[in-house]
């Protein structure tokens, strides 16, 4: 079974700093990975999703960017962040049947 | 627009109760349908899923249901327990549209003891 790590875990950054989140991913190859967003109480809003190495995809325009350096890797980034991007990061990957999806344990930033 | 919409948003239910969480979707092309339970703080965990070839699996205490003509489908948690309590989350997604989930808004569900 495959597991995903983020970090970190909490994050707390003000207004027009820099960003970067991490996600790995062990016991599988090529998977599909995805970053999603969660606002407090709220549903799961897909931002980026990836299909392999180099190639990202975006869902929604914002402030934020993908990269995918290696093939378990996935990166989030922004150049400056707004206080509108805080919220729960979640790292997600299929497995090799590209239909079930799992998530990582997810990241908290707050922008002050 | 919301592809997937998902009812009720909040559940209170006793302790050995059924709890139901209904689903409804319009993209008749999609073909997978996966309910997800998130606990405070944490990440969704995939807890069970469905292909419309069959109207209905079972993994035990936790039941979907498929209505494929009705374009709707329900998770049933019988016997529902304190540790129950939790975010539910249904989505569906198209097989060649790179695993893609579409999810619903998510329903919380409180457990009394």
């Amino acid at each position: 079974s495959q597991t995903i790590h983020q970090w970190p875990a909490t994050l707390v950054q003000p207004v027009g700093s820099p960003l970067s989140l991490e996600c790995t991913v062990e016991g599988t190859s090529n998977p599909n990975l995805y970053w999603y967003r969660q606002a407090a109480g709220r549903g799961l809003q897909l931002l980026f999703y990836s299909v392999g190495i180099g190639q990202i995809s975006s869902e929604v325009p914002q402030n934020l960017s993908a990269s995918r350096p290696q093939d378990r890797q996935f990166i989030l980034s922004s150049k400056k962040l707004l206080l509108s991007d805080s919220g729960f990061y979640l790292c997600a990957s299929t497995t090799s049947s590209r239909y079930e999806q799992y998530f990582g344990p997810g990241t908290r930033l707050t922008v002050t | 627009q919301q592809q997937v919409k998902q009812s009720p948003q909040s559940l209170i239910v006793q302790k050995g109760g059924i709890s139901i969480i209904n689903c409804a979707y319009e993209n008749t092309a999609f073909d997978y349908f996966p309910w997800y339970q998130q606990f405070p703080g944490k990440g969704p965990a995939l807890l069970i899923a469905i292909r419309p070839d069959v109207s209905e699996k079972k993994e035990g205490r936790f039941t979907i249901s498929f209505n494929k003509s009705a374009k709707q489908f329900s998770l049933h948690i019988m016997d529902s327990q304190p540790g129950d309590s939790a975010t539910y989350f249904c989505a569906a997604s198209i097989g060649d549209s790179w695993g893609k989930l579409q999810f619903g808004a998510g329903t919380q569900v409180v457990v009394t003891p």
